[in-house]
């Protein structure tokens, strides 16, 4: 099975509002992780990034935050715009060659 | 999409056709990979290849095959087409490392009746 999952398969906000997406992994060696964003009939879009060795790290209006001691990272997308809707995927290493993801959160904004 | 292209985009097929789907990238990446989406399941890696000539199995191969000829190109080929292959399929790639962060191309939609 894979090692990333998403605690909520849904997440609606109120636009102007933040919304975080959280991840749990299982791996305690992973070393490296990535948010994909996946607008509808699109393929999956690198938003950011985030190694072992970091807590936070921040983008344009988003931040990714890691909790190695619970095995958990979120996404923080601040003032979230309809443009925002959409899934994300949360991602890491399996073995040397290959990356496993998450099932996705489906972010929806409400005017 | 990273100087990744796919086609066909769109494609219906009968059960038993062969199906050649086509991944070609500008940037000179050293791995490529060939994924399907269907609700549920996500994303899962069907095949890769680290190399022209040099590919492997992803957790979905069956019924699948690949080629990578040159470094730009990696067909992914349905010998028989079977409906339960009817799904999204992306190409992805990335520079030096299957752990490196992956591009992905906009996907092929294949329906086979």
């Amino acid at each position: 099975g894979e090692s990333v999952g998403l605690h909520l398969p849904t997440l609606s906000v109120q636009e102007g509002d933040n919304s975080i997406i959280n991840c749990a992994y299982s791996n305690s060696a992973s070393d490296y992780f990535i948010w994909y964003k996946q607008e509808s009939g699109k393929g999956p879009q690198f938003i950011i990034d985030i190694r072992s060795n970091m807590d936070k790290r921040q983008g344009q209006r988003v931040t990714v935050l890691l909790n190695k001691t619970v095995k958990h990272l979120s996404l923080q997308i601040a003032a979230t715009q309809p443009g925002d809707s959409a899934v994300y995927f949360c991602a890491e290493p399996q073995g040397a060659q290959k990356l496993v993801f998450g099932q996705g959160t489906r972010l929806t904004i409400n005017p | 999409d990273a100087g990744i292209t796919q086609s066909p985009r769109h494609k219906v097929t009968e059960t038993g056709t062969p199906v050649t789907l086509r991944c070609h990238q500008t940037e000179n990446h050293r791995y490529m990979y060939w994924y399907r989406q269907d609700p549920g399941h996500g994303l899962r890696l069907i095949h890769y290849s680290y190399g022209v000539k040099d590919t492997d199995k992803g957790e979905v191969s069956d019924g699948y095959s690949v080629s990578r000829s040159k470094t730009e190109d990696f067909l992914l080929t349905l010998e028989s087409a079977t409906s339960s292959q009817t799904s999204v399929y992306f190409c992805a790639i990335s520079e030096t490392s299957g752990q490196e962060t992956q591009y992905f191309g906009p996907g092929t939609r294949l329906l086979v009746l």
